[in-house]
């Protein structure tokens, strides 16, 4: 297995305009998750989803959006960039939601935005 | 979730235990103590998780007070590989929605 991957590695992208982060996983996971890290802090949750279909909001969900059409993927779309999303993004699934279920991250996306 | 207080930064000896403490006063009776650790630049990795008794894996031994209102991580024995910022995140309900915090980081030092 490849467990989580993310496209691209680095992006250099300019105020207003849009791309979109990709994440796979090939584990056949239920949840995925987007969070992004700034320097020096922890992680904080962005964007949710439970299942194909369905997506939830974390912490900071301004700004980006996410659509769950299948068990594999789940991108991340910045609509309209902002130097306030100059982060490192990272990608986490894992099996269900329970409590005892690990996650797995993805090797992360560093985006700067001038 | 309960608040977690960890140290910003620990040293260790190469080959010695290192241990990594965490206070979760707050806690409440159906919330976890996970531990995720991120080595420089890469995506957390979780090292294990409990409620209420010692946890032991093939990473690490997780020593939870009876009280729970705090725990260690214990790296039996450290190498320079495990320098990273370590994460103690209390949650309960579902393992997602995981709040990172600021971690300790611990260097391992030869």
């Amino acid at each position: 297995n490849a467990g989580v991957t993310q496209t691209p590695k680095f992006q250099v992208l300019k105020t207003g305009q849009s791309m979109t982060l990709q994440c796979a996983q090939d584990m056949n996971h239920e949840y995925m998750s987007w969070y992004r890290q700034d320097p020096g802090m922890g992680l904080r949750l962005i964007h949710y989803s439970v299942g194909a279909g369905i997506t939830d909001q974390g912490e900071v969900p301004n700004g980006y959006n996410v659509s769950r059409s299948t068990t594999e993927d789940f991108p991340l779309r910045l609509l309209s960039a902002a130097p306030s999303q100059t982060s490192v993004y990272f990608c986490a699934s894992s099996q269900t939601t329970g409590t005892t279920d690990t996650q797995y991250f993805g090797p992360g996306t560093r985006l700067t935005v001038l | 979730d309960a608040k977690t207080t960890q140290p910003p930064s620990m040293d260790c000896a190469e080959g010695r235990a290192a241990n990594l403490p965490c206070n979760h006063s707050t806690i409440s009776g159906n919330e976890y103590v996970y531990w995720y650790r991120q080595i420089h630049s890469q995506g957390p990795q979780y090292i294990i998780h409990g409620l209420k008794n010692n946890e032991t894996n093939e990473m690490a031994s997780l020593i939870i007070t009876e009280d729970r209102k705090s725990s260690t991580l214990i790296l039996p024995h450290a190498t320079l590989r495990d320098t990273a910022v370590y994460y103690c995140i209390v949650s309960g309900g579902s393992n997602y929605k995981l709040t990172f915090g600021k971690g300790t980081l611990l260097t391992v030092n030869p």
